[in-house]
């Protein structure tokens, strides 16, 4: 089982809709949680972060964590055909390394 | 703003050649690190420095070194390159405190004939 999986998509929704996409991870001791967006090309970009269970939400988007059932997800609403990318799921393990484990990303199409 | 940078954009070398990739950081983040990205293998990490002159590896670290002598300053080093080092390589830097939320440079892909 890899510790952070994601479906690698593409998952395509129409301009307006809602965009969900999903992380499962193996390590209960993980602690921080991250979505990264990358164009294509382009290296990854800071989305959003998440510690502690619930709901975060900042402009459009909205993480989700569940630690009991080790997912963590991200919401786009009203996606925009430039939320088209690559999303990467990331997670800090309990050890004190600094390391990030990644998933290997889902594909958004937003098409217009 | 955090910037992480990177010394080259683009970088065309031949096999069995010395390659030194460059990557700066100023934020005075204690953590730095080394991805290659290739497609439909995700993320590696190839190795990552906690603290000055401390490196550790990644998980593909052969063929690879670092160094780090100073703190805003991580290098990767391809000893001998090899066609299959051809790919996308990513540094990052992190603050070192607690939630570790890592900052990318924009990357050198890097083509070895």
């Amino acid at each position: 089982q890899k510790e952070v999986e994601q479906n690698s998509g593409p998952l395509s929704v129409p301009e307006g809709a809602i965009a969900s996409l999903n992380c499962t991870y193996s390590d209960r001791g993980s602690q921080s949680f991250f979505w990264y967006r990358q164009y294509s090309g382009k290296s990854p970009e800071l989305i959003m972060f998440i510690y502690s269970n619930g709901d975060k939400e900042d402009g459009r988007f909205t993480a989700q964590l569940n630690k009991a059932s080790q997912y963590v997800s991200l919401l786009i609403r009203d996606s925009q055909p430039s939320d088209s990318a690559t999303y990467l799921c990331a997670i800090k393990g309990p050890s004190n390394t600094g390391k990030l484990i990644f998933g290997q990303g889902t594909t958004l199409q937003v098409k217009p | 703003d955090v910037k992480v940078t990177q010394s080259s954009r683009y970088l065309v070398k031949r096999t069995g050649e010395k390659v030194f990739l460059e990557c700066v950081q100023d934020m005075d983040h204690e953590n730095m690190f080394w991805y290659r990205q290739d497609p439909g293998l995700g993320l590696r990490l190839i190795y990552f420095s906690y603290d000055v002159k401390m490196k550790e590896k990644g998980d593909i670290p052969e063929g690879y070194s670092v160094s780090r002598e100073k703190k805003e300053r991580f290098s990767l080093i391809l000893e001998s390159a090899s066609t299959n080092q051809t790919s996308m390589y990513l540094c990052a830097s992190s603050s070192g405190q607690g939630r570790e939320t890592q900052y990318f440079g924009p990357g050198t892909r890097l083509l070895v004939l």
